[in-house]
């Protein structure tokens, strides 16, 4: 398998510009999980999806992020508009659904707003 | 709620140095725990688990024992390399979906 697969893995986007990350989870998982993780902050958990449906957003920052997960192969984070504020490392995450068999992160999108 | 506390960082150690970096949690009923580990540039990778009390997970030289009756689960090493720099989180799942994660603590071996 070729574990969770995200791009772009490098965005650089003038802020006001709408910007699109993109996952793949690993086949047969059917939990996903969105995580931001910057210096300040740290790991923060954005949102999670268990068989396609949105469980948990209350990580979500505001209403200018959005994330859908169309089939059990994709899911994708919508920033829209985009602000310096939101540069940081956003991770994707899959696993099996239940919490004792952990997670497989993706390599991350490193996301700047200029 | 669920919680998880790592001693805070950073820890700097020489090459071929004993490693112990502290991890306790506060969670109902029985968490399975676990140690990921992040290198320079690269998403977090899962080190090593245990799912029940007195279970010991290795992997890479690198244990944690699961201690209910301290609710712990440090991770050691016995001597450390400078590929082993990199951040360390310990996190916990209850019987639900979503992991708990620690704030991470970042390792540096020098040689």
């Amino acid at each position: 398998d070729a574990g969770v697969i995200q791009s772009p893995r490098h965005e650089v986007t003038e802020m006001g510009q709408e910007v699109t990350l993109r996952c793949k989870p690993i086949s047969g998982h059917n939990s996903l999980f969105w995580y931001r993780q910057t210096m300040m902050r740290g790991l923060e958990l954005l949102i999670y999806f268990n068989n396609n449906v949105p469980i948990d957003d209350s990580g979500m920052p505001e209403d200018r992020f959005s994330a859908k997960m169309p089939n059990a192969s994709f899911s994708t984070l919508k920033i829209q508009p985009s602000e310096p504020r939101d540069s940081a490392v956003y991770f994707c995450a899959s696993s099996p659904g239940q919490g004792q068999y952990g997670y497989t992160f993706g390599s991350g999108t490193r996301l700047t707003v200029v | 709620g669920n919680s998880v506390t790592q001693m805070e960082g950073p820890v700097t150690l020489s090459e071929e140095a004993f490693l112990t970096i502290n991890c306790t949690y506060t969670a109902t009923g029985y968490p399975s725990l676990f140690w990921y580990v992040q290198y320079p540039g690269e998403g977090l990778q899962l080190l090593l688990k245990a799912t029940k009390a007195d279970d010991k997970g290795s992997n890479k030289g690198f244990e944690a024992t699961y201690r209910k009756e301290t609710t712990s689960f440090h991770l050691e090493k016995g001597s450390v390399q400078v590929s082993d720099s990199a951040v360390y989180f310990c996190a916990l799942s209850d019987s639900g979906e979503k992991l708990v994660f620690g704030k991470g603590t970042k390792l540096t071996v020098n040689p």
